[in-house]
């Protein structure tokens, strides 16, 4: 059974303060996302990555960034957080090689004040 | 880049009834289109997907259907039961890539 867990379920940050949110697979797969989501608005992706150090924008990369060191994890960064950030961020995964089912993770709320 | 519509963004139907959420889409090389369940305070979780090479796959009370030429897809679920309340989303898979574009959900009530 597939297994993807993000750091915090709630996270609160200040305006500006730099914020990492983490996201750890553990079934080797190729394939990570980063999505956030707002009411009304559906799931967007932020970024994503086939493969280690190697990152893609998605849909919506400003204000974001990315790092993926170990095959496992997967890290979104706000550089410089702000209130529009505030939202429901989902990580995912897939096996990759021509499987293109995604897995989510349980989803981390931030809100930034 | 792709574009993912969905209708309607409220259903609701008697319990027992058949329900059907629509989606277009606008990439003509999109090339898979899960649907995704999620239910309130959880984490979206894969029900169903089909692959551009093929027309309608199904499984136990819910199939999806595609037709490539209208850029349009469906899911239809019957014998719609309590636990089905929830809402939905449509995803496409871009072209050449292998991100999600997902529409904007439909919120499935099912009236007892």
């Amino acid at each position: 059974d597939v297994k993807v867990t993000q750091s915090s379920r709630y996270l609160v940050k200040r305006t500006g303060e730099k914020v990492f949110l983490e996201c750890v697979q553990d079934m080797d797969h190729e394939n990570m996302f980063w999505y956030r989501q707002d009411p009304g608005l559906g799931l967007r992706l932020i970024y994503f990555s086939y493969d280690v150090k190697m990152k893609e924008k998605g849909d919506i990369p400003e204000g974001y960034s990315v790092s993926r060191e170990k095959k496992e994890r997967f890290s979104l960064i706000l550089e410089s957080a702000s209130t529009n950030q505030t939202s429901m961020y989902l990580c995912a995964s897939s096996l990759g090689g021509g499987t293109y089912e995604q897995y989510f993770g349980p989803g981390t709320r931030l809100t930034v004040t | 880049g792709e574009n993912v519509e969905q209708h309607p963004s409220t259903l609701s139907v008697q319990e027992g009834d058949s329900a059907v959420i629509k989606c277009t889409y606008s990439d003509s090389a999109s090339n898979y289109f899960p649907w995704y369940k999620q239910e309130l305070g959880k984490r979206p979780q894969l029900i169903i997907d089909i692959r551009s090479n093929v027309g309608e796959k199904k499984d136990q009370r819910i199939a999806v259907t595609l037709n490539k030429t209208a850029k349009h897809f469906s899911l239809h679920i019957t014998e719609t039961q309590p636990e089905d309340s929830a809402v939905y989303f449509c995803a496409a898979r871009r072209g050449g890539a292998d991100g999600l574009t997902f529409g904007k959900g439909t919120h499935l009530i099912i009236q007892p």
